[in-house]
């Protein structure tokens, strides 16, 4: 299997706890993007890399959040001091043309 | 602000017959529009995608149509199968900007 994945798939944290998300994108697209996924919403941006470099950050990103593509290959988000607002899936996609991005399966994250 | 609008939540069609999803957008820098289908526990799918440059674009059962003058585009499937139950998500995009996505609209395709 040759798609973007995604680990791990659900993560339960108490508030307060630190927790990190890996994504392994299609190993010839450049383009690692993050976004966020809430009940009844599409997917947010969050943020995107193209091969190590971080090119945009939205604004929904706080400070508590941050994200690395290290050698360009996989990325992790970290968030720190999690909060409940932050339960959401967290969604992993890459691409290497103009617009298609393809989707991992997701990080379900709920914080209690 | 709603930059990409899926105003209906939820559709319900036949089986074998045509599924028509809508799409409409405000910011007129979109230049490049793509619909996914997403699963429950899954990741978004991506079905197909349209330049501004075109009208029409066709791929098996699955035929989007880009209105520019409106800021419309729309999914049609056709048979529609049960299979083909999920929410359907519109997104656009301008340049090399990350996506923008509607919320999305169930579709039940009754058998």
């Amino acid at each position: 299997d040759t798609g973007v994945s995604q680990n791990p798939r659900h993560k339960i944290t108490k508030r307060g706890q630190n927790v990190t998300f890996r994504c392994d994108p299609i190993s010839e697209h450049n383009r690692l993007y993050w976004y966020r996924q809430t009940l009844g919403q599409g997917p947010e941006f969050l943020t995107y890399f193209q091969n190590e470099a971080q090119l945009e950050k939205s604004r929904l990103l706080s400070d508590r959040f941050s994200a690395e593509r290290p050698k360009g290959s996989f990325s992790t988000l970290e968030i720190q001091r999690t909060e409940q607002g932050d339960s959401a899936m967290y969604l992993c996609a890459s691409s290497s043309s103009y617009s298609e991005q393809y989707f991992g399966p997701g990080t379900r994250l709920t914080v209690t | 602000d709603q930059q990409v609008k899926q105003n209906s939540p939820s559709l319900s069609v036949q089986e074998g017959r045509i599924s028509i999803l809508n799409c409409d957008y405000t910011n007129s820098m979109f230049d490049y529009f793509l619909w996914y289908k997403k699963y429950p526990a899954e990741g978004p799918t991506f079905l197909i995608s349209i330049s501004s440059i075109k009208d029409k674009n066709e791929d098996g059962r699955f035929t989007v149509f880009l209105n520019k003058s409106a800021k419309h585009l729309s999914l049609h499937i056709v048979p529609s199968q049960p299979g083909d139950s999920a929410v359907y998500f519109c997104a656009a995009t301008s340049g090399n900007t990350p996506l923008v996505f509607g919320k999305g609209t169930r579709l039940s395709v009754i058998a």
